[in-house]
Parts: C-alpha cells; sequence; structure tokens
C-alpha cells in the first residue's frame, strides 16, 4: 500500500492566522482526501482533492475556509484559514489508488488554535 | 439516521475471549466496508474490507457481512491486549457527487484485559 507522510505533524497556531498541511504519497494515487478528526470524535471527510480541478466538498465545509490544491497525482495541501480554537483538531490525509482499492490514512496533523 | 452507526462501547474482554465489534448502515447500496483500527494518538488503520456477502477470515480477524440486514462485524479471536484500540466502520459511498468516498461510524472502544 502507498506510504503517506504529512507535515506538519502537530503545531500550535494563533487565533486568525492560516496554516497549510502538506501530503506527499509515495506513489501516483487516482484519489485523495483530506478528513478531520475532532477530540473524541470520529473522522469526518472535507474534502476530495480533484488533480488538476477544484476540491469537492463535503455540506459544512467551504473553500474559502479549507482551500485544497492538488498539483500531481502524488501531492496536496490543505490550508486552513482565519484559525479559531473550534479548528483545533486533527486533520488527516488518505489516498486510495483506484476506485475498488482500500483507502490509507497518513499520520495526521494535530493543530491547536490558542 | 447515521450514515453508520457503531456502540461506542467501551467494550471490554478477557484475554483469549472473541470480541464481536458490530456496524450497521443506512445506504442498501453500498457495497464496500472496512474496518479501521485506530490506538490513542495515532492514525486509522485498515486491517479488514469485505465487498461480499459472508465472512472474510485474515488471522484472528473475521469480517463479515449481510447486506439484507445492512450489517457488518468484525471478530476478533484470541484477543490480546495489544488489540485495545479504537474500532471505526467505515462505509464507502456509491452514489452522487462523493462517489466513493469513505463513511466513518463513531467507532467503538474495545479494551481487553490481561
Amino acid at each position: 500500500s502507498a506510504v503517506i507522510s504529512q507535515k506538519p505533524s502537530r503545531d500550535i497556531c494563533q487565533r486568525g492566522t492560516s496554516l497549510t498541511i502538506q501530503c506527499q504519497v509515495d506513489s501516483q494515487v487516482t484519489m485523495m482526501f483530506w478528513y478531520r478528526q475532532q477530540p473524541g470524535q470520529s473522522l469526518t471527510l472535507i474534502a476530495t482533492a480533484n488533480q488538476g480541478s477544484e476540491a469537492t466538498y463535503e455540506s459544512g465545509f467551504v473553500i474559502d475556509k479549507f482551500p485544497i490544491s492538488r498539483p500531481n497525482l502524488t501531492f496536496s495541501t490543505l490550508t486552513v484559514s482565519n484559525m479559531s480554537p473550534e479548528d483545533s483538531s486533527i486533520y488527516l490525509c488518505s489516498a486510495r489508488d483506484t476506485f475498488n482499492q482500500p483507502q490509507h490514512f497518513g499520520d495526521g496533523t494535530r493543530l491547536s488554535i490558542l | 439516521q447515521k450514515e453508520v452507526e457503531q456502540n461506542s462501547g467501551p467494550l471490554s474482554v478477557p484475554e483469549g475471549a472473541i470480541a464481536s465489534l458490530n456496524c450497521t448502515y443506512s445506504d442498501r447500496g453500498s457495497q464496500s466496508f472496512f474496518w479501521y483500527r485506530q490506538y490513542s494518538g495515532k492514525s486509522p488503520e485498515l486491517i479488514m474490507f469485505i465487498y461480499s456477502n459472508g465472512d472474510k477470515e485474515d488471522g484472528r480477524f473475521t469480517a463479515q457481512l449481510n447486506k439484507a440486514s445492512q450489517y457488518v462485524s468484525l471478530l476478533i479471536r484470541d484477543s490480546q491486549p495489544s488489540d485495545s484500540a479504537t474500532y471505526l466502520c467505515a462505509v464507502k459511498r456509491n452514489y452522487g457527487g462523493s462517489q466513493g468516498n469513505l463513511i466513518f461510524g463513531k467507532g467503538t472502544k474495545l479494551s481487553v484485559k490481561p
């Protein structure tokens, strides 16, 4: 299975600032996703990162708050904009090679907003 | 009705016993089902996936799927303290603009007592 690397692994940020999280896969993958896991909760899908086009966002998530880039088949970024304490969470990158293949996760980025 | 439902637990079993984890889903058209294990502070790790009705075995793990009842389960035989973790059930959507995304249940926390 693909190895998925995320950075930073954790960060502490000030309210109102923005942070960009990078996700690198060691092989070309068809699909990449971004999830959020709030403390004590399960995973919530933020968006599907589409290569060469705008990301597809889930209900409750908007591009202005969570802009996503996917310039090629191995790399994606998620920006958390104008952060507030409610954005404190673990952000997880996930990838899958084809529709029928299992999906794997990076180690996550643990984000705390002061 | 939530798309994927799990009993949050905690489920406590003695070492060596069988742990049974259950999951129900609402979309009758779902085709693919996944079990992830998540240790505290770590990202989800895929342990089993199943596409067809019946049982699928992999070592100490057995996934069971019953599409008529919209029910999927995970059995862990000879449970070990190292199996103590949160187990996440995930179902792949097969419709609409979010085709192929994984939707997660809240997870069941398993504790295996020595």
